[in-house]
Protein backbone atom coordinates (compact mmCIF):
# COMPACT_ATOMS: atom_id res chain seq x y z
CA UNK A 1 0.00 0.00 0.00
CA UNK A 2 1.44 3.64 -0.69
CA UNK A 3 2.19 5.88 1.93
CA UNK A 4 -0.31 8.30 0.71
CA UNK A 5 -3.24 7.77 -1.78
CA UNK A 6 -5.65 9.93 -3.31
CA UNK A 7 -8.73 10.28 -5.92
CA UNK A 8 -7.62 9.51 -9.08
CA UNK A 9 -9.64 12.21 -11.29
CA UNK A 10 -10.08 13.59 -13.02
CA UNK A 11 -13.09 15.76 -11.55
CA UNK A 12 -14.37 17.62 -14.41
CA UNK A 13 -17.06 20.05 -12.69
CA UNK A 14 -19.55 22.89 -13.92
CA UNK A 15 -19.19 25.99 -11.82
CA UNK A 16 -21.13 26.46 -9.07
CA UNK A 17 -20.54 22.46 -8.18
CA UNK A 18 -19.66 21.16 -5.28
CA UNK A 19 -16.62 18.33 -5.13
CA UNK A 20 -15.13 16.09 -2.63
CA UNK A 21 -11.61 14.70 -2.43
CA UNK A 22 -10.53 12.14 -0.76
CA UNK A 23 -7.14 10.99 0.66
CA UNK A 24 -6.02 7.95 2.22
CA UNK A 25 -2.45 7.53 4.58
CA UNK A 26 -0.97 4.65 5.26
CA UNK A 27 0.81 5.35 8.77
CA UNK A 28 -0.98 5.81 11.98
CA UNK A 29 1.92 7.91 13.72
CA UNK A 30 1.18 10.71 11.26
CA UNK A 31 0.52 14.14 13.04
CA UNK A 32 0.33 16.50 10.28
CA UNK A 33 -1.79 16.85 7.65
CA UNK A 34 -2.21 19.41 4.44
CA UNK A 35 -4.02 20.46 1.30
CA UNK A 36 -1.78 22.21 -1.44
CA UNK A 37 -2.70 23.49 -4.39
CA UNK A 38 -0.54 22.86 -7.72
CA UNK A 39 -1.73 25.17 -11.07
CA UNK A 40 -0.13 23.92 -14.37
CA UNK A 41 3.56 24.12 -14.47
CA UNK A 42 3.53 25.94 -11.27
CA UNK A 43 4.74 25.26 -7.64
CA UNK A 44 2.72 23.68 -4.92
CA UNK A 45 1.31 26.27 -2.46
CA UNK A 46 -0.28 25.69 0.87
CA UNK A 47 -4.43 25.65 0.61
CA UNK A 48 -4.95 24.64 4.22
CA UNK A 49 -3.37 22.80 7.22
CA UNK A 50 -5.93 20.16 8.45
CA UNK A 51 -6.95 19.97 12.04
CA UNK A 52 -8.61 17.32 14.00
CA UNK A 53 -11.49 19.04 15.01
CA UNK A 54 -11.57 19.89 10.87
CA UNK A 55 -11.42 23.33 9.69
CA UNK A 56 -13.06 25.82 7.16
CA UNK A 57 -11.46 28.53 5.07
CA UNK A 58 -14.08 30.53 2.95
CA UNK A 59 -15.70 27.71 0.33
CA UNK A 60 -13.48 25.13 1.48
CA UNK A 61 -13.71 22.61 4.49
CA UNK A 62 -11.33 19.80 5.48
CA UNK A 63 -12.06 17.18 7.63
CA UNK A 64 -9.27 14.36 9.31
CA UNK A 65 -10.75 10.89 10.18
CA UNK A 66 -8.09 9.17 12.44
CA UNK A 67 -10.05 6.26 12.86
CA UNK A 68 -10.30 5.56 8.99
CA UNK A 69 -6.46 7.19 8.37
CA UNK A 70 -7.92 9.96 5.59
CA UNK A 71 -8.40 13.25 5.11
CA UNK A 72 -11.05 15.14 2.91
CA UNK A 73 -11.23 18.59 0.86
CA UNK A 74 -14.80 19.65 -0.10
CA UNK A 75 -15.02 22.88 -2.25
CA UNK A 76 -18.50 24.61 -2.33
CA UNK A 77 -20.02 26.69 -4.92
CA UNK A 78 -16.40 25.90 -7.13
CA UNK A 79 -15.13 28.67 -9.48
CA UNK A 80 -13.46 28.46 -12.85
CA UNK A 81 -10.26 29.52 -10.97
CA UNK A 82 -10.28 26.15 -8.46
CA UNK A 83 -8.95 24.48 -11.48
CA UNK A 84 -5.69 23.19 -10.51
CA UNK A 85 -4.11 19.67 -9.13
CA UNK A 86 -4.68 19.26 -5.21
CA UNK A 87 -2.01 17.52 -3.30
CA UNK A 88 -2.48 15.77 -0.06
CA UNK A 89 0.37 16.15 2.20
CA UNK A 90 0.88 13.82 5.37
CA UNK A 91 4.15 14.04 7.56
CA UNK A 92 5.52 10.69 8.38
CA UNK A 93 8.49 11.50 11.04
CA UNK A 94 10.17 14.38 9.99
CA UNK A 95 9.55 14.37 6.54
CA UNK A 96 6.02 14.96 4.78
CA UNK A 97 4.83 12.29 1.85
CA UNK A 98 2.81 14.22 -0.98
CA UNK A 99 0.19 12.18 -2.51
CA UNK A 100 0.25 11.58 -6.47
CA UNK A 101 -2.65 14.93 -6.89
CA UNK A 102 -5.75 15.13 -8.03
CA UNK A 103 -6.96 17.52 -10.93
CA UNK A 104 -9.55 19.80 -10.83
CA UNK A 105 -11.22 21.45 -14.14
CA UNK A 106 -13.69 23.72 -13.21
CA UNK A 107 -16.06 24.48 -16.77
CA UNK A 108 -17.87 27.40 -17.72
CA UNK B 1 9.85 38.62 2.09
CA UNK B 2 11.50 36.75 -0.42
CA UNK B 3 10.79 33.82 -1.93
CA UNK B 4 12.48 30.49 -2.17
CA UNK B 5 14.99 31.35 -5.16
CA UNK B 6 15.57 28.67 -7.82
CA UNK B 7 18.04 28.66 -10.91
CA UNK B 8 18.22 27.94 -13.79
CA UNK B 9 14.48 27.60 -13.89
CA UNK B 10 15.20 25.35 -17.18
CA UNK B 11 17.68 23.30 -18.57
CA UNK B 12 18.01 20.37 -21.22
CA UNK B 13 21.01 18.14 -21.06
CA UNK B 14 22.25 14.78 -22.82
CA UNK B 15 22.18 11.49 -20.89
CA UNK B 16 25.34 11.10 -19.27
CA UNK B 17 26.42 14.67 -18.74
CA UNK B 18 26.18 16.58 -15.45
CA UNK B 19 24.19 18.87 -14.07
CA UNK B 20 23.65 21.26 -10.98
CA UNK B 21 20.87 23.03 -9.51
CA UNK B 22 21.07 26.29 -7.03
CA UNK B 23 18.61 26.98 -4.04
CA UNK B 24 18.47 30.08 -1.84
CA UNK B 25 15.59 29.47 1.00
CA UNK B 26 13.58 31.68 3.24
CA UNK B 27 15.87 33.77 5.45
CA UNK B 28 15.44 31.96 8.79
CA UNK B 29 13.95 29.00 7.63
CA UNK B 30 16.22 26.09 9.23
CA UNK B 31 15.08 23.19 7.07
CA UNK B 32 15.24 22.81 3.34
CA UNK B 33 14.02 20.28 1.05
CA UNK B 34 14.59 19.52 -2.44
CA UNK B 35 11.78 17.62 -4.41
CA UNK B 36 11.44 15.37 -7.87
CA UNK B 37 8.00 15.48 -9.52
CA UNK B 38 7.89 13.79 -12.24
CA UNK B 39 5.05 14.75 -14.86
CA UNK B 40 1.46 13.43 -13.53
CA UNK B 41 2.70 13.03 -9.94
CA UNK B 42 3.06 14.41 -6.77
CA UNK B 43 6.62 15.67 -5.45
CA UNK B 44 9.07 13.02 -4.09
CA UNK B 45 11.60 13.96 -1.53
CA UNK B 46 15.07 13.18 -2.08
CA UNK B 47 16.86 14.93 0.42
CA UNK B 48 15.79 17.12 3.58
CA UNK B 49 18.42 19.60 5.56
CA UNK B 50 18.17 20.75 8.86
CA UNK B 51 20.79 23.67 8.91
CA UNK B 52 23.82 21.94 7.54
CA UNK B 53 23.07 18.52 8.72
CA UNK B 54 20.77 15.72 6.68
CA UNK B 55 17.60 14.80 8.30
CA UNK B 56 16.49 12.34 5.44
CA UNK B 57 18.48 11.07 1.88
CA UNK B 58 16.62 7.94 2.05
CA UNK B 59 14.93 8.28 -1.17
CA UNK B 60 18.27 9.88 -3.34
CA UNK B 61 19.86 7.70 -6.05
CA UNK B 62 23.41 8.19 -4.05
CA UNK B 63 25.07 6.82 -7.16
CA UNK B 64 24.01 9.58 -9.38
CA UNK B 65 22.78 12.67 -7.27
CA UNK B 66 24.28 14.26 -4.77
CA UNK B 67 23.69 17.83 -2.20
CA UNK B 68 25.31 19.98 -0.14
CA UNK B 69 24.11 22.98 2.38
CA UNK B 70 27.69 23.64 3.51
CA UNK B 71 26.87 26.68 5.19
CA UNK B 72 22.92 25.70 6.35
CA UNK B 73 21.96 28.02 3.64
CA UNK B 74 21.86 27.96 0.08
CA UNK B 75 21.78 24.08 -1.06
CA UNK B 76 23.29 22.48 -4.79
CA UNK B 77 21.68 19.56 -6.43
CA UNK B 78 23.99 17.45 -8.71
CA UNK B 79 23.35 15.05 -10.95
CA UNK B 80 26.36 12.94 -12.53
CA UNK B 81 25.63 11.46 -14.67
CA UNK B 82 22.08 12.05 -15.99
CA UNK B 83 19.59 9.80 -17.23
CA UNK B 84 16.46 9.80 -19.47
CA UNK B 85 14.46 8.89 -16.57
CA UNK B 86 15.76 11.91 -15.03
CA UNK B 87 14.07 14.13 -16.83
CA UNK B 88 11.73 16.13 -14.15
CA UNK B 89 10.81 19.40 -12.47
CA UNK B 90 13.45 20.02 -9.32
CA UNK B 91 11.39 21.56 -6.48
CA UNK B 92 12.74 22.97 -3.54
CA UNK B 93 10.97 23.89 -0.79
CA UNK B 94 12.09 25.54 2.88
CA UNK B 95 10.21 25.63 6.21
CA UNK B 96 10.80 26.52 9.69
CA UNK B 97 11.87 23.48 11.90
CA UNK B 98 9.21 21.06 12.59
CA UNK B 99 6.54 18.86 11.11
CA UNK B 100 3.51 21.17 11.71
CA UNK B 101 5.36 23.95 9.50
CA UNK B 102 4.39 25.01 6.07
CA UNK B 103 6.50 24.05 3.18
CA UNK B 104 7.30 27.01 0.72
CA UNK B 105 8.43 26.05 -2.90
CA UNK B 106 10.32 27.55 -5.35
CA UNK B 107 9.54 27.58 -8.64
CA UNK B 108 11.50 24.91 -9.85
CA UNK B 109 13.48 23.60 -12.29
CA UNK B 110 12.35 21.80 -15.13
CA UNK B 111 14.97 19.11 -16.32
CA UNK B 112 14.76 18.02 -19.70
CA UNK B 113 17.58 14.72 -20.31
CA UNK B 114 18.22 14.14 -23.83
Amino acid sequence: RKEVEQDPGPFNVPEGATVAFNCTYSNSASQSFFWYRQDCRKEPKLLMSVYSSGNEDGRFTAQLNRASQYISLLIRDSKLSDSATYLCVVNIGQNFVFGPGTRLSVLP
Amino acid sequence: EAGVAQSPRYKIIEKRQSVAFWCNPISGHATLYWYQQILGQGPKLLIQFQNNGVVDDSQLPKDRFSAERLKGVDSTLKIQPAKLEDSAVYLCASSQWGATYEQYFGPGTRLTVT
